[in-house]
Parts: C-alpha cells; structure tokens; sequence
C-alpha cells in the first residue's frame, strides 16, 4: 500500500530557532500534501494544503511567515516552524492524496512530536 | 467545521463486535465517507472509505444509510489492539479532509 515516510519523529529545539520536518510519498506521486497539528487530546487541526509547484494555502489562522510549506517536487513536502516557541510544541503530521480517478486515498505519516523549551 | 457527529467514547468487549456509529446527515452527493483511527502518538491509519455501497476489507466493514446520511463502521471482532481514537470523515469538495472529535474505542478484556 501506499506509504507516507514523516521525520524526524521527534524533535527538541530551543526557543527561537527554526526546525524543519519532512514528509515523503515513497510508493507514489502525491500533487498534493496536507498539513496537520494535534495537541494534547485533541482532533487534527488542518494547517496547510500544498500542491506540488505551487504556493501553499494556509487554513484561517495559521501563519503562513511562521510555518513555511515547501512542494518541491511530487514526492516530498516540508514544513519549517520558524522562529519556534513554546508554543508551537505540539504533534505535527502530514497527509499525501493518492488519487486514482475520481477516489482519492489519504495516506499519514506518523508524526512529528515538536517540544520547545 | 467537520460534517460528521460521533460519540465521543465507546466501549466494547474483546472478542465482540465493535460497531461505531456516525451521523452525517448534511453530505451531498459525490462525497465519500472515510475511516480512519489514531492510536496514541501515532499517525491516522486508513481503514476503509465508501460512497454509497457497503464496504469490506480486511480490517472492517462499512455500512452505508440509504439515504446516506449515517453510516456505521464494524470491526467484526475487536482486539485490544483496537483501542484506539476513530474518526469518521467526509471528504469535502476541496478534497480536504477534516477530522472531528472521534469516537474513543476501549476495548476491554
């Protein structure tokens, strides 16, 4: 089946710095890209959708300056969290769209956990 | 907003039939209706996703209203491996998936 490779799995940065985190369509070409966040005993959060080329599009609220979302090519997406604070921690994961016609697959990583201290 | 209503908790005994049900009762026409679940720190698995007929894998089986506007995920015999966060999805025209509250299964021995 279709595999979505995410990581790193966890990362700690200080406050402040930048972290970057990858997420790969490893069996399949993924035009688009999904972004979510999920803290502590909550539901998945919809940040961001990109498509492969193309300037991200940012769900209301989020930051587009302080998370950056690069498609560079159709098997990858990152997200960088610029500038993180403590804030920011929280679980990161994202979500690849294999389409097959008019049905269309979603397939997540397995999440990035963001600690800033 | 999510388009889909689930209890927020759920148990079943192991060996039994876990069947979760979901209310979607403004879904339109040519969108389909996804499961997935999360279990703790980890990404949402797949499980099964339909349109308007019942579905079956190897995993569950999906039962699909008529009408359309409910639907209800059955695991035939849950493990405690199934415990888990599951969520009922309706894919939106923007090909989006938006996750609400979920259902918490607890399976207990």
């Amino acid at each position: 089946g279709a595999v979505v490779s995410q990581h790193p799995s966890w990362v700690i940065c200080k406050s402040g710095t930048s972290v970057k985190i990858e997420c790969r369509s490893l069996d399949f070409q993924a035009t688009t890209m999904f972004w979510y966040r999920q803290f502590p005993k909550q539901s998945l959060m919809l940040m961001a959708t990109s498509n492969e080329g193309s300037k991200a599009t940012y769900e209301q609220g989020v930051e587009k300056d302080k998370f950056l979302i690069n498609h560079a090519s159709l098997t990858l997406s990152t997200l960088t969290v610029t500038s993180a604070h403590p804030e920011d921690s929280s679980f990161y994961i994202c979500s690849a769209n294999n389409r097959q016609g008019a049905d269309y697959g979603y397939t997540f990583g397995s999440g990035t956990r963001l600690t800033v201290v | 907003d999510a388009k889909t209503t689930q209890p927020p908790s759920m148990d079943c005994a192991e060996g039994r039939a876990a069947n979760l049900p979901c209310n979607h009762s403004t879904i339109s026409g040519n969108e389909y209706v996804y499961w997935y679940r999360q279990i703790h720190s980890q990404g949402p698995q797949y499980i099964i996703h339909g349109l308007k007929n019942n579905e079956t894998n190897e995993m569950a089986s999906l039962i699909i209203t008529e009408d359309r506007k409910s639907s209800t995920l059955i695991l035939p015999h849950a493990t405690l491996r199934d415990t888990a966060v599951y969520y009922c999805i309706v894919r939106d025209a923007g090909n989006m998936l938006t996750f609400g509250g979920g259902t918490r299964l607890m399976v207990k021995p």
